[in-house]
């Protein structure tokens, strides 16, 4: 089965910093994959499918790229709202499996 | 409104049996697969298994194979996820989900003696 890795597992970044989360696939995927956010306590929430496709409702400052084995979700300026933890998720055949997350908050 | 409504909190002893639920309206259920996630405490998102509704087409992750069973009743709408005999290490939070970002609220699964 393929593999997600992401990275960093955890970072820490001031109010308006960009912050960039890498999300790497054991083997290609074209641009099979979504990216989630999830709050503490709270339900996921999808930012991003299709590698970089915008979920109706989310920032603008949000944005992915990638294809193939690499992906990146990019936060353009960072918010205090936006302190949570970071998902990738292939999707393109079952098992469609999550990273392990990276945590984000604020310096 | 697109929904997906899951059955309430279960405590349970190991060893007993449990089915939870996930039951969808505002949208064709038999046209969306739907997705059963782990989240154990303090830890990241699993994806356990899909199933097409529509036909009851069942995939499994390698993990979970065997360990757990996903079913389908077009007629009411409503996935299952289901246990034989449930350990402590099933403590966790289940929730159900489409691929297009519709989730459950979550349903809190805890095992203990």
């Amino acid at each position: 089965d393929i593999q997600m890795t992401q990275s960093p597992s955890s970072l820490s970044a001031s109010v308006g910093d960009r912050v960039t989360i890498t999300c790497r696939a054991s083997q290609g995927i074209s641009n099979s994959l979504a990216w989630y956010q999830q709050k503490p306590g709270r339900v996921p929430k999808l930012l991003i499918y299709a590698a970089s496709t915008l979920q109706s409702g989310v920032p603008s400052r949000f944005s992915g790229s990638g294809s193939g084995t690499d992906f990146t979700l990019t936060i353009s300026s960072l918010q205090p709202e936006d302190v949570a933890t970071y998902y990738c998720q292939k999707y393109n055949s079952a098992p469609w499996t999550f990273g392990q997350g990276t945590k984000v908050e604020i310096k | 409104e697109v929904q997906l409504v899951q059955s309430g909190a279960e405590v349970k002893q190991p060893g007993e049996s449990l089915k939870i639920s996930c039951k969808g309206s505002g949208y064709s259920f038999t046209t969306y697969w739907i997705a059963w996630v782990r989240q154990m405490p303090g830890k990241g998102l699993e994806w356990m298994g899909i199933i097409y509704p529509g036909d009851s087409d069942t995939r499994y992750s390698p993990s979970f194979q065997g360990q757990v069973t996903i079913s389908a009743d077009k007629s009411i709408s409503t996935v299952y996820l289901q246990w034989i005999s449930l350990k402590a290490s099933d403590t966790a939070m289940y929730y159900c989900a489409r691929r297009d970002g519709v989730w459950g609220q979550g349903t809190k699964v805890t095992v203990s003696s």
